[in-house]
């Protein structure tokens, strides 16, 4: 069955780089996209960005600068890389596959 | 990008009511909608998607309609289980953008 898993550090601190990994199974990367959402504590739902099938990316406006998404298909990785972190980018972190399949979730917190 | 305008942000409503969720886009997303339902420490749930599509063991109260521009979410009689945070998401163009969510809450 389809499972996608997020893992990565809680606690980061201000400045420092992000990088989570989002763990699949049930599914090829090659033929489906994985998204990465994240929400804030108490407040609504942010897509941050997407690697394709073909391994192309899309990246939220605000953030692009910041960010990397990246994949290892031989592996049944996606991983997000988001660097300069502030206190706002205190979040969980989901990746999704087509919004339809999610992973539990990420707890980051940005903090020194 | 593409604005998702949702209303209202907050919905207090009782059992057995007809309730309604819209978001409005600020450019032409076809049937590029979708409709997540997310309760505390949950992931969202897909409810809706291609604006009208139920998705898979979505319960048939739950519809979803397009009127030009503005999008709906219809739950036909309120249950219990259906309190809970409600968005939509248009995927016509990147950068992917959600609304800004709905409370429904017991009145």
């Amino acid at each position: 069955q389809v499972q996608l898993k997020e893992s990565g550090p809680g606690l980061v601190q201000p400045s420092q780089t992000l990088s989570l990994t989002c763990t699949v199974s049930g599914f090829s990367l090659t033929s489906n996209s994985v998204h990465w959402v994240r929400q804030p504590p108490g407040k609504g739902l942010e897509w941050v960005g997407a690697i394709w099938s073909g391994g192309s990316t899309d990246y939220n406006s605000a953030l692009k600068s910041r960010l990397s998404i990246s994949r290892d298909t031989s592996k049944s990785q996606v991983f997000l890389k988001m660097n300069s972190l502030q206190t706002e980018d205190t979040a969980i972190y989901f990746c999704t596959r087509g919004f339809a399949y999610w992973g539990q979730g990420t707890l980051v917190t940005v903090s020194s | 990008d593409i604005q998702m305008t949702q209303s209202p942000s907050s919905l207090p409503a009782s059992l057995g009511d007809r309730v309604t969720i819209t978001c409005r886009a600020s450019q032409d997303i076809g049937n590029y909608l979708r409709w997540f339902q997310q309760k505390p420490g949950k992931s969202p749930r897909l409810m809706i998607y291609g604006a009208t599509n139920l998705a898979a063991g979505v319960p048939s109260r739950f519809s979803g309609s397009r009127s030009g521009s503005d999008y709906s979410l219809t739950i036909s009689s309120l249950e219990s289980e259906d309190m809970a945070d409600y968005y939509c998401l248009q995927s016509k163009e990147s950068p992917l953008t959600f609304g800004s969510g709905t409370k429904l809450e017991i009145k």
